[in-house]
């Protein structure tokens, strides 16, 4: 069973750093590209990033592109999103998405994680 | 970057009734749309995909149609557990966008 497990998330500081994780089991994570999609609170879903199964090619929102940054390591089954200088705006819930049978990045979402909550606040 | 325009926003209805929401795009997005389900306090959950095939496991009073720009999500008859929120995506291009939801109520 496909199982994709978000940690990292709680309250910063505007123009802190922070850095998510997702743990992924169940499945052949080097062979899936994976996303990060976002929901602030009471709001609508909001793609962030996505990343290629090995890392070679990763596309970004433009709301987020030179501050957050994708990455992963097939070796831990682990992606990450690393967040740097934190707005107050980039509070939300923050899922981790796989691509589903192998497939390119632009795809279907299936299955989404848990959710981890980010809050930006002073 | 391609916006999907849901509506409606809500909608309240029945258990036993028969829904549709509509997802326009803002320019042809070929097969490249899917639906996902969203409950309080949960993540989405993908229902369908490619318009109108249903991922397994989920119940066959949900189908999707429609081409080009303009797609609908139905659902036969409601259940109680379909009382959720449902997104559009596209997948035709990046960034890839989603419509801004359609809550269902009970009424």
């Amino acid at each position: 069973q496909v199982h994709l497990v978000e940690s990292g998330g709680g309250v910063v500081q505007p123009g802190r750093s922070l850095r998510l994780s997702c743990a992924a089991s169940g499945f052949t994570f080097s062979r899936s590209a994976m996303h990060w999609i976002r929901q602030a609170p009471g709001k609508g879903l909001e793609w962030v990033a996505v990343i290629s199964y090995d890392g070679s090619n990763k596309y970004y929102a433009d709301s987020v592109k030179d501050r957050l940054t994708i990455s992963r390591d097939n070796s831990k089954n682990t992606l990450y999103l690393q967040m740097n200088s934190l707005r107050t705006e980039d509070t939300a819930v923050y899922y981790c998405v796989r691509v589903p049978n192998e497939a390119a990045g632009l795809n279907w979402l299936d299955p989404w994680g848990q959710g981890t909550l980010v809050t930006v606040s002073s | 970057a391609i916006q999907l325009t849901q509506s409606p926003s809500s909608l309240s209805a029945s258990v036993g009734d028969r829904v549709t929401i509509t997802c326009r795009a803002s320019q042809g997005i070929s097969k490249f749309l899917a639906w996902y389900q969203q409950k309080p306090g949960k993540a989405p959950e993908l229902l369908i995909y490619d318009i109108s095939s249903l991922k397994s496991g989920v119940p066959s009073r949900f189908s999707g149609s429609g081409s080009g720009t303009d797609f609908t999500l139905s659902i036969s008859s409601l259940q109680p557990e379909d009382f959720a929120t449902y997104y559009c995506q596209q997948f035709k291009n990046y960034p890839i966008t989603f419509g801004q939801g359609t809550r269902l109520e009970i009424k």
